[in-house]
């Protein structure tokens, strides 16, 4: 079964003080994993698409990157309105399961003034 | 371009009612795939119905069940309700069947009595 951790569960920053949010995944063959931000109230906002090891996206203050088995979301400078739950999820390349999206518990960001 | 919308976005049952929710995915998207979100906790999948069939089902009872229209909105239906149905409901649409990059609707938020 396709199993996601994210981690840490919450994380307090300052502002422009920079971080990295980690994801770590098992999944039978990856057809991509994806990073969403969730704000309050809201449905998930999608950010990345990574398809294999050594990929890289960038997206204003945001990184992501992925290795065979984990994925980091790096903040760079990040400024309060950068706060929210930043998911993580897997979606398998085959075998009955490539139709959904596997979300971790997501990574709740603060970043304070 | 309206993103997805749902209805409603809150309602309260008591247990062992039942339950409609209502989704429109962006105008163009023929994926639709709804997702329940536990407070503390990533979205789930239920279902994902693709040219009004279904192609996926997660590990959800049998109380739960959906359609697709042939105007791509979708319905999910939750029957005899549990105090643990209580959660948020997510309605996504995509482009595609096997893409991840999906377009959430901001959600419905369900409270069982």
């Amino acid at each position: 079964e396709d199993q996601v951790t994210q981690s840490p569960e919450a994380l307090r920053l300052q502002e422009g003080e920079s971080s990295s949010l980690n994801c770590s995944y098992t999944v039978s063959g990856l057809r991509g994993l994806f990073w969403y931000r969730q704000d309050p109230g809201k449905g998930p906002e999608f950010l990345f698409t990574l398809y294999s090891a050594g990929e890289e996206k960038e997206k204003e203050r945001l990184k992501a990157t992925l290795t065979k088995k984990e994925s980091f979301l790096h903040i760079t400078a990040p400024k309060p309105e950068d706060s929210a739950t930043y998911l993580c999820a897997v979606q398998a390349k085959s075998g009955g399961s490539n139709y959904k999206l596997t979300f971790g518990k997501g990574t709740l960001l603060t970043v304070n003034p | 371009d309206a993103g997805v919308t749902q209805s409603p976005t809150h309602l309260i049952k008591t247990r062992g009612q039942h339950v409609t929710l209502r989704c429109s995915p962006i105008s163009g998207h023929k994926s639709v795939s709804w997702y329940q979100q536990v407070l503390g906790q990533g979205p789930q999948f239920i279902f994902q119905y693709y040219e009004k069939e279904e192609r996926g089902r997660g590990n959800f009872p049998d109380r739960f069940s959906a359609r697709q229209f042939p105007n791509y909105s979708s319905e999910l239906n939750v029957n005899a309700l549990l105090l643990g149905d209580s959660a948020l409901y997510l309605c996504a649409s995509s482009s595609g069947l096997y893409t991840g990059e999906l377009f959430f609707g901001e959600g419905s938020r369900l409270t069982v009595l």
